[in-house]
């Protein structure tokens, strides 16, 4: 099945700071999604984006389906942006493969 | 805002017991999934349904059963607890599979699952 694989696996920041997730996937996908999960476990989508680039505010996200990358982009990050981002592919319209996360901890 | 439920949120139980962890939607969404999450790890699909009368098996099927008999619910039944199964538990819904952002999943608050 298709391979999905997210980096840094961990990323801690200043308060203010701007960074940049990645997902590599192994396959051509039809869907891709980034969620952020709050320390509660709530998990919330922020972004549908198979392809092209889109932006929400103070997040955007861009994915080159050609070189099967996406990267979500977080600008002033704030103490409220903590938690783990992850990035969900379906291929063949069956289920969504998740990676394993990035851990966001963004420190006042 | 998506509507979507799940109950009970905690729930310990001992080894060997029957358990069913419900999930509702009220948005109408055709396709509905369950994920099992370890704590802050990966989330690997359990089951999914395209609609009413669909069921289909993900990753880690074997060990649990699903029925879609409407559309708005969606419940994961635990036929015999172990404590390998402690977890949380997370039910999904997107609209339709018509493609665009209409594939855009929502989550439940999820199931924290402890078997003794």
């Amino acid at each position: 099945g298709i391979q999905v694989e997210q980096s840094p696996p961990d990323l801690i920041l200043q308060e203010g700071a701007n960074s940049t997730l990645r997902c590599n996937f192994s396959d051509s996908v039809n869907n891709l999604q980034w969620f952020h999960q709050n320390p509660w476990g709530q998990l919330i989508n922020l972004f549908y984006i198979p392809s092209g680039t889109k932006q929400n505010g103070r997040l955007s996200a861009t994915t080159v389906a050609t070189e099967r990358y996406s990267l979500l982009y977080i600008s002033s990050s704030q103490t409220t942006d903590s938690g783990v981002y992850f990035c969900a592919v379906d291929a063949n319209n069956n289920d969504m493969r998740f990676g394993a996360g990035t851990r966001l901890t963004v420190k006042p | 805002e998506a509507d979507i439920y799940q109950t009970p949120r905690y729930l310990v139980i001992g080894t060997g017991k029957k358990i069913t962890l419900e999930c509702s939607q009220t948005m109408g969404h055709d396709k509905m999934y369950w994920y099992q999450q370890d704590p802050g790890m990966e989330l690997h699909l359990i089951h999914y349904s395209y609609g009413v009368n669909s069921t289909e098996k993900g990753d880690l099927s074997s060990e649990s059963t699903v029925s879609r008999i409407r559309t708005e619910h969606f419940p994961l039944t635990l036929e015999s607890a172990r404590p390998s199964h402690t977890s949380q538990y997370l039910c999904a819904s997107s609209p339709t599979l018509g493609g665009g952002d209409q594939e855009t999943q929502y989550f439940g608050p999820g199931t924290r699952l402890l078997v003794l």
